[in-house]
């Protein structure tokens, strides 16, 4: 059984451009969560996507922007990138419960991005 | 503000030793997660607690609901324990981390 994939693994990009990562979740999971981590700081929460839409975002700019499938994967676009994008992005993926907690997290081993 | 704090920042332990990592959010959640992560970034959920306390081999977390509070230990610590070590509160769905804290065990 896969656990949550991420492609690629390492990206180098330029500033201005444009970029997509991709997750696939864990077999049986329905939602996945795109979270940003710059070196040596935890997580920062992106957005959540659940039935093809976005249910829950985080304080990043329209610039970021996603995408799920009808098979639960998912896809993180981040549009004229900045120096500051630069980061490791993890995707995990979970079974959504409705109204309440989610279970334990299975996280992907992240894309590392750089912007030059 | 949603805010998480963990305590303390860095830790270094003798192979042996009973460690204890903190954790404290600043609202009302509906779950409380410890993550491990790895060098290289991948990252390993260890627990999800809403209440009391939970345990897996060496490893124990509790939480203090009323006063905003978790605790992850590590009984006989190994050196391949060390990693960085991350509290997330769940508020609904969205998730607030913690800066981590890193431990390095040494044999």
């Amino acid at each position: 059984d896969a656990g949550v994939t991420q492609s690629p693994t390492h990206l180098i990009k330029t500033r201005g451009q444009q970029v997509t990562l991709r997750c696939s979740p864990k077999s049986g999971h329905d939602t996945v969560s795109w979270y940003q981590q710059a070196l040596g700081q935890g997580p920062q929460f992106i957005f959540q996507y659940y039935e093809e839409e976005e249910r829950q975002r985080g304080n990043f700019p329209d610039r970021f922007s996603g995408h799920q499938f009808p098979n639960y994967s998912s896809e993180l676009n981040v549009n004229a990138l900045l120096l500051g994008d630069s980061a490791l992005y993890l995707c995990a993926s979970s079974i959504r419960q409705g109204i309440g907690a989610n279970e334990k997290l299975f996280f992907g081993s992240g894309t590392q991005l750089s912007v030059l | 503000k949603n805010e998480v704090e963990q305590s303390p920042q860095n830790l270094t332990a003798q192979e042996g030793e009973f460690i204890t990592i903190n954790c404290s959010y600043s609202v009302g959640i509906s779950a409380l997660h410890w993550l491990q992560q790895h060098p290289g970034g991948g990252i390993v959920s260890l627990f999800m607690l809403s209440s009391g306390k939970k345990k897996h081999g060496r490893l124990i977390a509790t939480i203090n609901i009323q006063e905003k509070h978790s605790s992850l230990h590590i009984t006989a610590s190994h050196p391949r324990d060390s990693a960085v070590y991350i509290c997330a509160a769940e508020y609904g769905q969205n998730f607030v981390f913690g800066p981590g804290t890193r431990l390095s065990v040494l044999p």
